[in-house]
Parts: structure tokens; sequence; C-alpha cells
């Protein structure tokens, strides 16, 4: 079984602020995604990074697949009011038989105070 | 564009009771489709995966199945809902074995 240990739990900053959301594990993916929930809705997809060491940014975030395709990161520069929500990172399972099935991280919540 | 449906949005209903809940894409053909089980505020556990009509693979042990009677429909079913299945309902499609693009949950609440 592949798990995807996601870091922090919780995140409560003010706005201007900076942070760093963390998704660990001991298996390889063939990508791996960053998505963004707002309560009572789907997740909505920010990212897919699929090369190890790629960085790809997104205005103010910032997404680094490590080298070896088993960790992840989310930097966010200059917080927000707006990027509260519960981030999640995903990891898709490589091998043949894989069929797309992504492994989830247990979420960050983050709270960005004005 | 493709979008994707899910319904009901919010569901009640009593223990022992069936459900059904149905997701709908548009826009493209023979989808990969997911559903999924989310704890509040936490992240999503797989149930069920289809890659085609008729071809559905249960991920957990559970008292739910699912099934795909048609390229672009994903139906989730119950013969005896159980406490323990209260939760938020999410569907999803994929184009590639990459990302997933989810549909906006239906809220099931067993009493």
């Amino acid at each position: 079984t592949q798990l995807l240990e996601q870091s922090p739990q919780f995140l409560s900053i003010q706005e201007g602020e900076n942070l760093t959301v963390y998704c660990n594990s001991s298996s390889v993916f063939s990508s791996l995604q960053w998505y963004r929930q707002e309560p009572g809705e789907g997740p909505v997809l920010l990212v897919t990074v699929v090369t190890g060491g790629e960085v790809k940014k997104l205005k103010r975030l910032t997404f680094q697949f490590g080298d070896a395709r088993k960790d992840s990161s989310l930097h966010i520069t200059a917080a927000q009011p707006g990027d509260t929500g519960l981030y999640l990172c995903a990891g898709a399972r490589a091998g043949g038989t894989s069929y797309g099935k992504l492994t989830f991280g247990q979420g960050t919540i983050l709270t960005v105070h004005p | 564009s493709q979008t994707i449906h899910q319904w009901p949005a919010t569901l009640v209903q009593p223990v022992g009771s069936p459900l059904s809940l149905e997701c709908t894409v548009e826009g493209t053909s023979n989808p990969n489709l997911y559903w999924y089980r989310q704890a509040a505020g936490r992240g999503l556990q797989l149930l069920f995966y289809s890659v085609g009509i008729g071809q559905i693979s249960s991920e957990v042990p559970q008292n739910l199945s699912a099934s795909r009677p048609q390229d672009r429909q994903f139906i989730l079913s119950s013969k005896k809902l159980l406490l323990s299945d209260s939760g938020f309902y999410l569907c999803a499609w994929s184009p590639t074995y990459n990302e997933q693009f989810f549909g906006p949950g239906t809220r099931l609440t067993v009493l």
C-alpha cells in the first residue's frame, strides 16, 4: 500500500506570511497532483507535476516534485484570506495496472487571517 | 468542455434504507471514473473505479456497490445503509492516468 504523509495538518497564519506544505512517501509516484477544496465542494486541481525535480509556479504558489518522485511541496508566498481552504496532495500510482488510482494525503487545513 | 455532475447534492436517509447516488460526465468519451468518500475536512478514500462500461473494481470491502451502465454514468448503491456510511461522496473522472477532475459531491447523512 502506498502512503502519502502530508504535513502540517493544520496551519493558521496571518495575511502576508509565507507557508510550505509537505507531502512525503517511501513510494515512487508517476505523477503528483495538488488540489484545493472549499467546504461542501469537490476538490479543484491546482497543478500536476510529473518529472523528478520539476518546479511549477501558479501566481503566488510554487510546487516542487522531489528528484526521486517520492515527495512534493507547496509553497505559498504572501498568503491572502482567499487562500483559505483544504489543500490535498495526491500521487498517481505507478504501474500498468494502476488505472490512474490516486493516493491522497490527509490534507492541510489552511486558515489565513486578515 | 467537460463537466461532471452529481446528484443529489444532499441526502438524509434512515439506517437500513437503500441508496443510489448518480454521477454523469459530459463532453468526453470513455473516461476513467472513480468514487471516493471523504471524512470531514480530510483526505479521500477511493471506493470504486471503472475503466469502461460494466467494469468495476472495488478498493475496500464495504456495504456499498457501484455500477457503470453507460459510458459516462457511474452509480453508487447500497441495499441497506449503515450509520458508518455517512460522509461526503465524490465522483471523479480522468482522461489519463494522472490528474482527476471532481464533481461537486453528495453529502449523505444516515440517521
